[in-house]
């Protein structure tokens, strides 16, 4: 079955950076979209960002924009949400999720949490 | 572009049938039919229970059932159960510059 395995988060000062990582597993990696989507405490879902399954189209919120970076690496069947000039409301948990087509997000990790603190 | 309506709680006794509903525009619920549902307990990962408004991964109970009106779509629970309990997002891809958007979330509350 698919899994997804995120690393990386952490507790960091507001204006550093961290790289977030997912490991897949389970599935052919290079055919599909994945995303990160981030939950702060206690509030709701938001899409940050997703790549195709070629790397060649990125979407950001208008949140991260300019600030994070999304990648992946097909041969090491990896996700990668390198974010810089971190700011306490990106606190959350990050969950890498696949997104397919039609789309939905159908398989999801277990998150990371990051802690921006100011 | 903002988050889709959802009520914030909904409570229903064992056995019983509840009913989620999620509020767009027609730049996203009312115009594809790409909603889809996720179902949340604490502390874990979302789980995907509803694509394309009305369809069901494989394994997800059949008592899970989705449909949409105009800009309005509904996730129903049949027969709730207590392992129901748990926090329920729709999600629907729209036209705008934002390509995905959640809803704000209900909380299920098993009597």
């Amino acid at each position: 079955q698919v899994r997804l395995v995120e690393s990386g988060g952490g507790l960091v000062k507001s204006g550093g950076s961290l790289r977030l990582s997912c490991a897949a597993s389970g599935l052919t990696f290079s055919d599909y979209y994945m995303s990160w989507i981030r939950q702060a405490p206690g509030k709701g879902l938001e899409c940050v960002s997703y790549i195709s399954s070629s790397g060649s189209t990125t979407y950001y919120a208008d949140s991260v924009k300019g600030r994070f970076t999304i990648s992946r690496d097909n041969a090491k069947n990896s996700l990668y949400l390198h974010m810089n000039s971190l700011r306490v409301e990106d606190t959350a948990v990050y969950y890498c999720a696949r997104l397919k087509s039609p789309p939905a997000f159908d398989n999801w990790g277990q998150g990371t949490l990051v802690t921006v603190s100011s | 572009q903002s988050a889709l309506t959802q009520p914030a709680s909904v409570s229903g006794s064992p056995g019983q049938s509840i009913t989620i509903s999620c509020t767009g525009t027609s730049s996203d619920v009312g115009g594809y039919n790409y909603v889809s549902w996720y179902q949340q307990h604490p502390d874990k990962a979302p789980k995907l229970i509803i694509y394309d408004v009305s369809n069901r991964p494989s394994g997800v109970s059949n008592r899970f059932s989705g449909s949409k009106s105009g800009n309005t779509a509904s996730l129903t629970i049949s027969g709730l159960q207590a392992e129901d309990e748990a926090d329920y997002y729709c999600s629907s891809y729209t036209s705008t510059s934002t390509p995905y958007v959640f809803g704000t979330g209900t909380k299920v509350t098993v009597l």
